[in-house]
């Protein structure tokens, strides 16, 4: 497809459970980036990649969160020993832009994380 | 701090009038971008406008304009001849080059439009 891919869309994880979130970007794009949304609120940053190296990572709440991009295209996102404030929708974005202004982000659909 | 704020949790249209959605931003950075985005019910994040730091003209985008005060770190949303599809949450967002490469986000205006 042409858009920013992301699964699961859903997934439900018992508490203390490990779970691995997917993102495809678009063909090309060079950043790839994961944000965290609550409900009601607004994306938080997690963390951003330029091709596979890891350029920001200062948005990852624990180190039970990690995240790669290993080829320079498709990403995973981690997070092990699910807790239930995890719960939330992961966004993945892209843009064809890198260093000093990102340009317009394309989104995926978002995979919602519900930790019980 | 680098930072965003929309201070109207939610805003009310009538069809057909124009609306302005707040954003005043902070940084240090003498080189940024702003944006804002549309995500209605459905979920997806949709661009709508942006503006370069140093851009002297306010973009525009269709019905969409954006009223850039650099004076003031304002950077607020004019959309002209609402419609009912404009109801969604809309974010305001900057990019960031210090100590790293980030947009960061608002905390959202819900617009609802009344027919």
């Amino acid at each position: 497809g042409a858009g920013v891919s992301q699964s699961p869309r859903y997934k439900v994880a018992k508490r203390g459970q490990d779970v691995a979130l997917r993102c495809d970007p678009i063909s090309g794009h060079v950043s790839l980036f994961w944000y965290q949304q609550a409900l009601g609120q607004g994306p938080e940053f997690l963390t951003y990649f330029q091709n596979e190296a890891q350029l920001d990572k200062s948005g990852l709440p624990s180190d039970r969160f990690f995240a790669e991009r290993p080829e320079g295209s498709v990403s995973t996102l981690k997070i092990q020993r699910t807790q239930q404030e995890d719960s939330a929708v992961y966004l993945c974005a892209s843009s064809f832009v890198s260093g000093r202004d990102t340009g317009e982000l394309f989104f995926g659909e978002g995979s919602r994380l519900t930790v019980l | 701090a680098q930072k965003i704020t929309q201070t109207q949790p939610g805003m009310f249209v009538q069809e057909k009038e124009a609306v302005t959605l707040d954003c005043t931003y902070d940084t240090s950075d003498q080189s940024y971008g702003l944006f804002w985005y549309k995500q209605p019910s459905s979920g997806e994040m949709i661009f709508l406008i942006y503006q370069g730091s140093y851009d002297e003209q306010n973009a525009t985008e269709g019905r969409y304009s954006l009223n850039f005060q650099k004076a003031r770190k304002s950077a607020n949303l004019v959309i002209s001849a609402s419609q009912l599809g404009d109801s969604a949450m809309y974010f305001c967002a900057m990019s960031l080059n210090t100590g790293g490469f980030k947009t960061i986000f608002g905390a959202g205006t819900r617009l609802f439009v009344k027919a």
